[in-house]
């Protein structure tokens, strides 16, 4: 089955701690993409990337990084200088950047 | 600045009462806008991209169209299962951004 998968499902990171979230897709989409979601907030763009090893910052990128090195896979690192990290982090790819995005299941974030 | 603003909030609707979700946005030049149904602690499932003005899809009680303002969701004798959150996006034409509504939680009761 194709798909969009992400892990873990749920993650709990203690304050200063740096923590990886892992996206891959197998539906050969060449755009990726991660949002931030919060309650009573819309979708919030951290980063997105249209082709390998090239990425560019969203709205939000402040405290994130990432890396696409491979087609399949976006990373998105949340570091310690992500004030407040708590949240439910979704990752999306698209056939290109001009065509509708399909998500992932999604990794909720609590920081302790 | 592009902005998309979504009515009402929350939605309840007896099952079998039809209504009406609305997507509001300014974007200059309109690549795309799409739907999704999204359950609780789930990513987005798509439902829906319209291009152009005066165009329609449909899906099972889903019926989606589109002014040059904004765009409609209707739900048709809407069923329990139909509850979720329905998210509005656009894309901006000039980054290719995706611009989120914050989304209607819409609870159908049986």
């Amino acid at each position: 089955d194709g798909g969009i998968t992400q892990s873990p499902k749920y993650l709990f990171r203690k304050e200063g701690q740096n923590v990886t979230l892992s996206c891959e897709q197998n539906l050969n989409h060449d755009a990726m993409y991660w949002y931030r979601q919060d309650p009573g907030q819309g979708l919030r763009l951290i980063y997105y990337s249209q082709i390998v090893n090239d990425f560019q910052k969203g709205d939000i990128a402040e405290g994130y990084s990432v890396s696409r090195e491979k087609k399949e896979s976006f990373p998105l690192t949340v570091t310690s200088a992500q004030k407040n990290p708590t949240a439910f982090y979704l990752c999306a790819s698209s056939i290109s950047k001009t065509n509708e995005q399909f998500f992932g299941p999604g990794t909720r974030l609590t920081v302790l | 600045e592009d902005q998309v603003t979504q009515s009402p909030e929350a939605l309840r609707l007896q099952e079998g009462e039809s209504s009406s979700l609305n997507c509001s946005y300014t974007v200059s030049g309109l690549r795309g806008l799409f739907w999704y149904r999204q359950d609780p602690g789930k990513g987005p499932e798509f439902l829906f991209t319209l291009y152009s003005a005066g165009e329609e899809k449909e899906k099972e009680r889903l019926k989606a169209t589109l002014t040059k303002k904004e765009s409609f969701l209707h739900i048709t004798a809407p069923k329990p299962e139909d509850s979720a959150t329905y998210l509005c996006a656009v894309q901006d034409p000039g980054t290719y951004k995706y611009i989120f509504g914050t989304g209607t939680r819409l609870k159908v009761l049986a």
